[in-house]
């Protein structure tokens, strides 16, 4: 079993410009979660995906976007980027419709410069 | 906001066990406790959560009052690797309820 897995690694974007970012849950999980992580902060909650709809979002404006596929994985989108978007991006994923406990991904490191 | 208040930070000796305390007046009937570690840049790690009673699994084991309002988790040996920082979660387990997240307490195990 893989677990969640996350990609790229690691990424650097300039100021202005669109990124995505991909996850593929747990092997049985249907549920997604993305999350953002400032450096020294806890993980703030941006949306979760169940049924390829949106059911939850945080308080995130709406340059930040997702999508999930039939198969289950998922995409972050997030355009028009700022200085202040540089983060550690999580998925989780979680099954049942996410009444399981959630499994982490490693994280996208995201830098804009 | 976080419903959970936990201390910053908290030294441990390595093969003692560790006891990470946490509060949760405001829990509501419906809501678990859930404990999550996250090792220096890597995802958070699920590690135990509970009800009511207390829990035990391989990891970990996790003494909540009878009211309810505060937690402990029990690290009963811990090593090096259990250097991290852990988050202490409530969670209402109907309509898969996100994690709020607080600050966390930064465990560090000293040889």
């Amino acid at each position: 079993d893989a677990g969640v897995t996350q990609s790229p690694t690691h990424l650097i974007k300039t100021r202005g410009q669109q990124v995505t970012l991909r996850c593929s849950p747990k092997s049985g999980h249907d549920t997604v979660s993305w999350y953002q992580q400032a450096l020294g902060q806890g993980p703030q909650f941006i949306f979760q995906y169940y049924e390829e709809e949106e059911r939850q979002r945080g308080n995130f404006p709406d340059r930040f976007s997702g999508h999930q596929f039939p198969n289950y994985s998922s995409e972050l989108n997030v355009n028009a980027l700022l200085l202040g978007d540089s983060a550690l991006y999580l998925c989780a994923s979680s099954g049942t419709g996410g009444l399981t406990e959630a499994f982490f991904g490693q994280g996208t490191r995201l830098t804009v410069v | 906001d976080a419903k959970t208040t936990q201390p910053p930070s908290m030294d441990c000796a390595e093969g003692r066990a560790a006891n990470l305390p946490c509060n949760h007046s405001t829990i509501s009937g419906n809501e678990y406790v859930y404990w999550y570690r996250q090792i220096h840049s890597q995802g958070p790690q699920y590690i135990i959560h509970g009800l009511k009673n207390n829990e035990t699994n391989e990891m970990a084991s996790l003494i909540i009052t009878e009211d309810r309002k505060s937690s402990t988790l029990i690290l009963p040996h811990a090593t090096l690797r259990d250097t991290a920082v852990y988050y202490c979660i409530v969670r209402a387990i109907q309509g898969a309820q996100k994690l709020v997240f607080g600050q966390g307490t930064r465990l560090t195990i000293n040889p």
